[in-house]
């Protein structure tokens, strides 16, 4: 079984300042690794995945993030940060090995752009 | 190419009657998912189909709620005698399978309340 903990529940941040969103995972397999954004009343959309290959992945709306297998972390990451990029982000991870193919999210975070 | 496409986008109904939610995947999209997200949380994986077979069911599915995906196409989920605790956001994704990776496409879901 996999669990996902996002330690911020809310991050206020004013516009073009840069921004860090937590998310560290528990797993007993390898696992794929996901950001969504959902907005006010919408779906989920993603944002970026990691499959494999360079730990740093680019997604995007100029968001990037970073796997750290030793850390067990995928933190979310923008440079500058927009009004529009206020929204609810949920990182998520499903298993890498087997048929399972759910995803398995955080509890998400709030982030909050103002002026 | 359209995403993925649920209906209605709201429900109002009373306790103990039977609702019916609609998913429209992606075309050619094999592989079909039911969440339900609940205020302030992430979504929770309820079961999925690979075409129109279902592979794997929540704990969270009680008996009240059932699925199909007859065609391999659209899936329906229905809840019998529905609950206030059925309040929720019930979300569909879709995924092609290509090797084991796993990229699920979110729609706009269906908000039910349930008075």
């Amino acid at each position: 079984a996999q669990s996902v903990t996002q330690l911020d529940s809310q991050v206020p941040v004013f516009e073009e300042a840069p921004v860090e969103l937590r998310c560290n995972y528990s797993s007993s397999v390898s696992v794929y690794l996901f950001w969504y954004v959902q907005y006010p009343n919408q779906g989920l959309q993603l944002l970026l995945k990691y499959l494999s290959g360079s730990t740093l992945v680019k997604g995007i709306n100029g968001f990037e993030a970073e796997f750290n297998k030793s850390q067990t972390s995928f933190h979310l990451r923008k440079p500058s940060v927009h009004i529009s990029d206020t929204a609810e982000y949920f990182c998520a991870v499903s298993e890498r090995t087997g048929t399972a193919s759910k995803l398995t999210f955080g509890t998400g975070t709030r982030l909050q752009v103002t002026l | 190419d359209t995403g993925v496409s649920q209906d209605p986008r709201h429900k109002i109904t009373k306790r103990g009657q039977n609702v019916t939610f609609r998913c429209d995947p992606i075309s050619e999209h094999n592989r079909l998912y039911w969440y339900r997200q609940t205020l302030g949380q992430g979504p929770e994986f309820l079961t999925y189909f690979q075409n129109e077979a279902q592979l794997e069911k929540s704990r969270l599915l009680s008996d009240r709620f059932s699925a199909e995906r007859p065609k391999g196409s659209f899936s329906t989920l229905e809840i019998q005698r529905t609950e206030q605790g059925d309040s929720a956001m019930y979300l569909c994704a879709s995924s092609l399978t290509s090797g084991r990776k796993n990229i699920q496409y979110f729609g706009a879901g269906t908000r039910l309340s349930v008075l």
